[in-house]
């Protein structure tokens, strides 16, 4: 019940081209989603995150759609450029507060390998 | 921009041997992590670590995993006995009161 489920593992685009990396949650439990980028050798860096309460959220480039009935998310990367080529993981987490279940540890997907063709 | 810094970038060390994973989180974050990453696999959690004591840890995170905050700076993840199947990255991460998490570069670990 604790997992994520990320598709697809891998994803070619051509430059200028959308991006749309999804994800599928059980615990209901979960109230935040983030998204986060890596490159080689990095570790990951946060991109974007969506609480529940909202159906989407858009930073630049870069929007989350939250379905919570359906129980999926998904990152949309418009305009899709070269330097966007990394691993994308989406992850999910419970409030984080002390006292409850969970000092905010972060349950990811299994990534997705992002190439943007010049 | 404020960072996690991990040291070292990359241990190699013979199974069975004790090793010690060193970071420096941010300085006035309260919540400290630990996950791990098997080379081509996803982010793992291991251990949470608030008010001096751990949090939260998972099933790997078993007797052979301990977690340090020795003088208020550092955080240090200590494997006791080394296995081969512990070879992966290993990432430190910390944050505020707030959701944002913060994950340094990491500590690539081979054991041989």
């Amino acid at each position: 019940q604790q997992q994520v489920k990320q598709s697809p593992q891998s994803l070619i685009v051509q430059k200028g081209g959308i991006s749309i990396i999804n994800c599928a949650y059980e615990n209901t439990a979960f109230d935040y989603f983030p998204w986060y980028q890596q490159f080689p050798g990095k570790g990951p860096a946060l991109l974007i995150a969506i609480r529940p309460d909202v159906s989407e959220k858009k930073e630049g480039r870069f929007t989350i759609s939250f379905n919570k009935s359906a129980k999926q998310f998904s990152l949309h990367i418009m305009d899709s450029q070269p330097g966007d080529s990394a691993t994308y993981f989406c992850a999910a987490s419970t409030r984080m507060y002390a006292g409850g279940t969970s000092y905010g540890k972060l349950t990811f997907g299994q990534g997705t390998i992002l190439t943007v063709h010049p | 921009e404020p960072e996690v810094t991990q040291t070292p970038s990359h241990q190699v060390t013979q199974m069975g041997q004790e090793v010690i994973l060193r970071c420096v989180p941010i300085s006035n974050h309260l919540y400290f992590y630990w996950y791990r990453q098997i080379l081509g696999q996803k982010v793992e959690f291991l251990v949470s670590f608030y008010n001096n004591e751990i949090s939260e840890k998972s099933e790997i995170f078993d007797d052979q995993f301990s977690v340090e905050r020795p003088d208020g700076s550092n955080f240090t993840l200590k494997i006791r006995s080394t296995k081969l199947e512990d070879s992966a990255m290993y990432f430190c991460a910390s944050r505020p009161a707030n959701y944002g998490y913060t994950f340094g570069s990491g500590t690539r670990l081979t054991v041989v």
